[in-house]
């Protein structure tokens, strides 16, 4: 069975400060997919990265980061400089391959204050 | 590409009414459509998946006689909550599965309140 946990229900940071999310998951699937969300307040989704199983490499968008560990089951989640844009509900995901359907984290609601 | 289009973004519904949730993929054509939940301040859930032309499959604790969907089209799937509760209130979102894009794209989300 697929499970992702967000161990972090709320994080409340001062702008300019780094702030990293932790996602931490179960699969029995050697080939599987992590994402993370973006839930704003209107509600939308908001891709923000797909990681595949084989693909270990940490990566960098701006001021968004990833950290990929097999080792540990984990998929952090690192926001540099945070910006009170940013405050937001975010949300790990997995995907086992064939399955297609994604299994959702139980969400960290991250505020942003000025 | 990727677009998704779904409506209504919001529906207030009285007690034992029926309320449609349409989804459409406007540029690209969906073999798969998986239908989520999302309760207040929880995750989201998946209710449901349907294919095109077949029946859709519902997860465990999901009434598949409450929550009707139709995938007629490749274009176009509908979710009709039928009888609606007030423990029915939830925001509603599809995602269609749009060939390898494996970015899962999601509509905007439908908020239903029934009173």
């Amino acid at each position: 069975a697929q499970k992702v946990t967000q161990a972090q229900t709320e994080i409340s940071v001062v702008e300019k400060e780094d702030v990293t999310l932790d996602c931490v998951y179960e699969t029995r699937d050697t080939t599987y997919y992590l994402f993370w969300y973006k839930q704003p307040p209107s509600g939308e989704l908001v891709f923000l990265i797909r990681r595949n199983s084989f693909d270990e490499q940490n990566e960098i968008s701006g001021r968004y980061s990833w950290n990929f560990q097999k080792s540990t089951s984990s998929f952090n989640f690192t926001i540099t400089a945070s910006q009170v844009v940013d405050s937001a509900v975010y949300f790990c995901a997995l995907s086992e391959e064939g399955a297609q359907k994604l299994v959702f984290g139980q969400g960290t609601r991250l505020t942003i204050n000025p | 590409g990727a677009v998704v289009s779904q409506h209504p973004s919001w529906v207030i519904c009285k007690s034992g009414t029926s309320v449609k949730i349409e989804c459409r993929s406007l540029d690209f054509q969906a073999t798969t459509m998986f239908w989520y939940r999302q309760f207040p301040k929880q995750s989201l859930m998946l209710m449901a998946t349907s294919n095109e032309g077949s029946k859709a499959t519902y997860e465990q604790g999901v009434e598949k006689d409450k929550f009707l969907i139709n995938h007629a089209s490749l274009t176009l799937s509908t979710l009709t909550v039928t009888s609606a509760h007030p423990e029915d209130s939830s925001f509603y979102i599809c995602s269609p599965r749009a060939g390898i894009n494996y970015g899962y794209t999601f509509g905007s989300g439908t908020r239903l309140t029934v009173v």
